[in-house]
């Protein structure tokens, strides 16, 4: 099944505790690039990347870190989480980063808390 | 980058078409214009998407005019299970400048079906 598979799904932290949240796709796609979602502002991207060892800032990616060493993971990185990445974060992936192509496939969800 | 303007909420009743107008007055001339529809705790998934005039799937319909400075989806005949924040996204650019991979999604429009 075509999916694109974020971890944790739920996860309530303490500042300054570093962590990931890992994204995988299986469908082989080019582009892929996070997003946190916050109650008001709907949705707001944090990094992308358009292929493997290729990735570029989004609009709010202050306090954030990707790497992308392989096509099929972009994981994220809060190198010092703090309470105001308190959000809902998204990963997707799309064959490619132009609109041609269509679709972003979107993962469920990452629920972050940081105390 | 072209930002989108779409309005908050909108309420419906079942059985009725609904249409859901974005605005993006700065629209370039490669950008294409995708919807997309997110239910709560989920990711948002694609609906449609065009570059000028009419499209249609088996869920919508998406109207251009002209001028491409603004876009309407239309769904027919809602039903409670259409109960969801629409997003309008426009872009990215061809140029390959590296803002390809920058979408901005907006707030999206929240949409309340009654029975």
């Amino acid at each position: 099944e075509a999916q694109v598979t974020q971890n944790p799904r739920y996860l309530i932290t303490v500042t300054g505790k570093k962590l990931t949240v890992t994204c995988s796709q299986n469908m082989n796609h080019e582009y892929m690039s996070w997003y946190r979602q916050d109650p008001g502002l709907g949705l707001r991207q944090i990094y992308y990347s358009m292929n493997v060892e290729v990735t570029d800032k989004g609009d709010v990616p202050e306090g954030y870190k990707v790497s992308r060493k392989e096509k099929r993971n972009f994981p994220l990185i809060l190198e010092s989480p703090s309470p105001n990445q308190t959000s809902l974060y998204f990963c997707a992936s799309s064959l490619s980063g132009l609109a041609v192509t269509g679709e972003l496939f979107f993962g469920e969800g990452s629920r972050l808390t940081v105390l | 980058l072209a930002k989108t303007t779409q309005p908050i909420s909108m309420d419906s009743y079942e059985g009725q078409e609904v249409n859901i107008t974005c605005s993006h007055n700065n629209i370039a001339t490669n950008d294409y214009i995708t919807w997309y529809q997110q239910f709560p705790s989920q990711g948002p998934r694609f609906i449609i998407q065009g570059y000028k005039t009419k499209v249609t799937n088996e869920v919508a319909s998406l109207f251009i005019p002209a001028d491409r400075k603004s876009s309407t989806l239309s769904l027919p005949r809602v039903s409670l299970s259409d109960t969801a924040v629409y997003y309008c996204l426009v872009g990215p650019t061809l140029n390959y400048g590296g803002s390809q991979g920058n979408l901005i999604f907006g707030k999206g429009t929240k949409l309340s079906v009654k029975p």
